[in-house]
């Protein structure tokens, strides 16, 4: 998963209760991004960031706020959990934009009652 | 809207023979184009790219073919393998966005019988 950890792997939470989840890269690749995988859907960009405390939304950004104090981590947060946001959630890390491939972490899987 | 789709969601095919998994874009200024395999519980994992300016790219045992004048791209598996059983997203970006977006397929699921 081309040197790309998501913590946690699992997460079951309840309706309104906040939920963090990380993404850690050892790749020193500046482009970090948040998507969300649900059926029908396919991915989902959430937010994205260009540099250490640059961030930018995505086309589902409602909901949701991320942070990244230092290259290797971005962290996504759910201020107040809902059950639509019951979803796997990928990180992915590239090197620059434009014509650069983009390279997926192994997802958290998040169950929201 | 632009969006990047797929004709196939399920291809079935022999263990050995080749497979052809095909997108089709309408985003005439896409001109970046990547195949991702996802396999169960596991996250998109990249296979191959091309840009634009290319109308085939091969890599081991696949081969990706982009037909600009139809907005058309495919992806070869050649001998298909039992792991080659996977869902295969395409996945656009278009230069002129800036939002660094990549656009996703919704995927073929690809089943390799033994």
């Amino acid at each position: 998963d081309a040197g790309i950890t998501q913590s946690p792997r699992h997460k079951v939470t309840e309706t309104g209760t906040p939920v963090t989840l990380r993404c850690h890269q050892t790749e020193n690749h500046r482009y970090m991004y948040w998507y969300r995988q649900d059926p029908g859907h396919g991915l989902r960009l959430i937010h994205y960031s260009y540099g250490v405390k640059d961030t930018d939304k995505g086309e589902v950004s409602d909901g949701y706020s991320v942070s990244r104090s230092k290259t290797e981590d971005f962290l996504l947060t759910l201020e107040s959990a809902t059950s639509s946001q019951t979803s796997v959630y990928f990180c992915a890390i590239s090197e620059s934009t434009g014509w650069e491939t983009q390279y997926f972490g192994p997802g958290t899987r998040l169950l929201v009652l | 809207g632009e969006s990047v789709g797929l004709h196939l969601p399920t291809l079935s095919v022999q263990e050995g023979d080749n497979s052809i998994i095909n997108c089709a874009y309408s985003n005439s200024a896409s001109d970046y184009f990547i195949w991702y395999k996802q396999e169960s519980g596991k996250g998109p994992q990249f296979i191959i790219d091309i840009r634009s300016n290319m109308d085939k790219r091969q890599g081991q045992r696949v081969t990706v073919l982009l037909n600009k004048t139809v907005k058309h791209l495919s992806l070869q598996i050649a001998a298909t393998q039992p792991g080659d059983s996977a869902v295969y997203f395409c996945a656009e970006t278009p230069r002129m966005d800036s939002s660094y977006k990549l656009i996703f397929g919704s995927g073929t699921r690809l089943l390799v019988r033994p």
